[in-house]
């Protein structure tokens, strides 16, 4: 089975702070996301990497940057916490190829106050 | 920019048949999946299509023209385990999914 984990399901954090969410997966794929999920909006993708050291922008990176070092793992970086950035994170992985589907993690709510 | 509508609610009844529709216009396609997601867990897959067509996987079936920038997501017998969120995504390239709000659907008994 596909694994994919989350470092934390709920994380409060106050305005300013550096963020760092985890992402792990088991399945050796070479594609990773994050994307938020909002109300109404839907799942948007914030960045994705095809491979070690690569990262691409989605459709709203502003206030975040990424890392991968490792294959399995891929990490979101909030520089500087702001409200507008409370939400529903969720990471996926997936093989590279357009008829794979992506698998999610359980996701991360994060609040910032 | 990319553009796919789906309807934000649906209710019915356990048993019965229901029918999600999902219109796109999008930059690419290079296929169009539908993922269900229960409240607080995190998104499934459920089916792909890329080729025109009917494609069924027991309960659910879903349905693609590229035509018409359209697909449906059939779900029969409904349980009450089918009330969920059901998102439809298309592939606009090779990497990514570009995802509509979502529809959630209410089984009542």
């Amino acid at each position: 089975d596909v694994k994919v984990t989350q470092s934390s399901r709920y994380l409060v954090k106050r305005t300013g702070e550096k963020v760092f969410l985890e992402c792990v997966q088991d399945m050796d794929h070479e594609n990773m996301f994050w994307y938020r999920q909002d109300p109404g909006l839907g799942l948007r993708l914030i960045y994705f990497s095809y491979d070690v050291k690569m990262k691409e922008k989605g459709d709203i990176p502003e206030g975040y940057s990424v890392s991968r070092e490792k294959k399995e793992r891929f990490s979101l970086i909030l520089e500087s916490a702001s409200t507008n950035q409370t939400s529903m994170y969720l990471c996926a992985s997936s093989f590279v190829g357009a008829v794979y589907e992506q698998y999610f993690g359980p996701g991360t709510r994060l609040t910032v106050t | 920019g990319q553009n796919i509508d789906q309807p934000t609610e649906m209710t019915a009844t356990e048993g019965a048949i229901v029918q999600i529709n999902c219109t796109y216009q999008t930059s690419g396609f290079n296929g169009l999946f539908w993922y269900q997601q229960h409240a607080g867990e995190a998104p499934t897959f459920l089916s792909y299509n890329v080729l025109d067509g009917l494609e069924e996987k027991g309960r659910f079936s879903s349905f693609l023209s590229r035509s018409k920038g359209y697909s449906y997501l059939l779900l029969k017998e409904l349980q009450m385990k089918d009330s969920a969120s059901y998102l439809c995504a298309v592939k606009v390239d090779d990497y990514k999914l570009s995802f509509g709000a979502g529809t959630t659907v209410t089984v009542r008994a």
